[in-house]
């Protein structure tokens, strides 16, 4: 069985940083693009970053350009996003997202996990 | 940026009836080398992560209900529910994920029961 389990989020003040983890089992970790994806109290889904399984290619949306790192450990099957000089505007839940298909990227999430919130405010 | 856009942006229909929602796309989701439409269709209840339920824009995800069929090419789609079920009431997404970042999604239809 797929699980993706997200941590790491919390309160942090306008300027600070998080670091969150996404643990993934049940399927071949290393073979499947993984996504974060943000969803603003009250708002739809947002992407925010990929990468890709084999050669660790990252893409990231403009909002989080510069300020947000996307990595994984294929060896402890975890995802992480390094997330700094926080803005109130990044409150969210975040989710890791699994894609649907093996060796590619930019395909749709056949698995989610529950998410974790993160609040940015002073 | 491609913008995808969806309507509307709720709907009321009767228990048994259809529910019609329609997404948009600002560029061509069809890529020609695969003859594929980049789209998919997702359901989000209260509470919990999106669920996949259309990907290349008509192609139900695994345990999917039939009821639930998405159409269309190019720059236009539609996810239909042929058969309003009380469990379908939801918020349903619409994402475009050709070619290139961002992978956006549509603003949300909310279905509930009339």
């Amino acid at each position: 069985e797929v699980q993706l389990l997200e941590s790491g989020g919390g309160l942090v003040q306008p300027g600070g940083s998080l670091r969150l983890s996404c643990a993934a089992s049940g399927f071949t970790f290393s073979s499947y693009a993984m996504n974060w994806v943000r969803q603003a109290p009250g708002k739809g889904p947002e992407w925010v970053s990929l990468i890709s399984g084999s050669d660790g290619s990252t893409y990231y949306a403009d909002s989080v350009k510069g300020r947000f790192t996307i990595s994984r450990d294929n060896s402890k099957n975890t995802l992480y996003l390094q997330m700094n000089r926080l803005r109130v505007e990044d409150t969210a839940v975040y989710y890791c997202a699994k894609e649907a298909q093996p060796d590619t990227v930019m395909a749709p999430y056949d698995y989610w996990g529950q998410g974790t919130l993160v609040t940015v405010s002073s | 940026d491609i913008v995808v856009t969806q309507s509307p942006d709720s709907l009321a229909v009767s228990l048994g009836e259809r529910a019609t929602i329609d997404c948009k796309s600002s560029q061509s989701l069809l890529y020609n080398y695969n003859n594929k439409n980049y789209l998919a269709w997702y359901q989000q209840k209260p509470g919990q992560p999106p669920k996949l339920l259309i990907y290349w824009a008509s192609t139900r995800a695994s345990g999917v209900p039939d009821r639930f069929s998405g159409s269309g090419s190019g720059t236009d789609f539609t996810l239909t529910i042929s058969s309003l079920q009380a469990e379908d009431v939801a918020v349903y997404y619409c994402q475009r994920y050709y070619h290139s970042p961002p992978l956006t999604f549509g603003g949300g239809t909310k279905v509930e029961i009339k």
